[in-house]
């Protein structure tokens, strides 16, 4: 695609639910980051890859968070036993290297109730 | 660690009139600097960046910013705004020193409106 696209673009869960956010990077970008924005704050960054394994994890907040990204392209941020805390807009972006300019998806907003 | 401090949360402005974001850092390493701007249900889009170099750095849609080491301070400036400028705009760091470039550290943000 022309950009990187992340799916759904809204999610709403209840406490204590499983969610799966999508990403999909511009076509030939081998770097990925994923990006939480809290209501009123700029992004915080949570994990980065380069090709498929996670270069950098250390913005995961805890091990209820996880991301995968098993063929070097698609990547889907996992979190377990959502909690009202969680909400957010949840940011991927793609650069073709990791020292190259990063593009951002128009995010998932999640909701949890 | 790094931090970044915007220090105005809201800039209201008059369509034509020039303008200033401030944006302040602290880091213990030299850093790469970068604005972004976010639209309305929009993705965040660079504005420009100092990785190094002249300090007096040039962004798209008229925007430029100084990369001031002693200050510790990255100011974004346009001489004349319009109506479209109006969104967010953050102001981020990295420390560039391995690793990637575009781990970002970023400030809670300045909301630019502009006024007819």
């Amino acid at each position: 695609g022309a950009g990187v696209s992340q799916t759904p673009s809204n999610k709403v869960t209840e406490k204590g639910k499983y969610v799966e956010l999508r990403c999909d990077p511009i076509s030939g970008h081998t770097a990925l980051y994923w990006y939480r924005q809290s209501l009123g704050q700029g992004p915080e960054f949570l994990i980065y890859f380069q090709g498929t394994g996670a270069a950098d994890d250390s913005g995961l907040p805890n091990d209820r968070f996880f991301a995968v990204r098993p063929e070097g392209s698609v990547s889907t941020l996992k979190i377990q036993r959502t909690e009202r805390g969680d909400s957010a807009m949840y940011l991927c972006a793609s650069s073709r290297g990791m020292n190259t300019e990063a593009f951002f998806g128009q995010g998932t907003r999640l909701t949890v109730v | 660690a790094q931090s970044v401090t915007q220090l105005d949360s809201q800039v209201p402005v008059f369509e034509e009139a020039p303008v200033e974001l401030r944006c302040n850092y602290s880091s213990s390493v030299s850093v790469y600097l970068f604005w972004y701007v976010q639209y309305p249900n929009q993705g965040l889009q660079l504005l420009l960046k100092y990785l190094s170099g002249s300090t007096l750095v040039k962004g798209i849609n008229g925007f430029e910013a100084e990369f001031n080491k002693s200050q510790t301070s990255f100011h974004l400036r346009k001489p004349s705004v319009h109506i479209s400028d109006t969104a967010e705009y953050f102001c981020a760091v990295s420390e560039g020193s391995g690793g990637s470039n575009y781990k970002l550290t970023f400030g809670k943000g300045t909301l630019l409106t502009v006024n007819p």
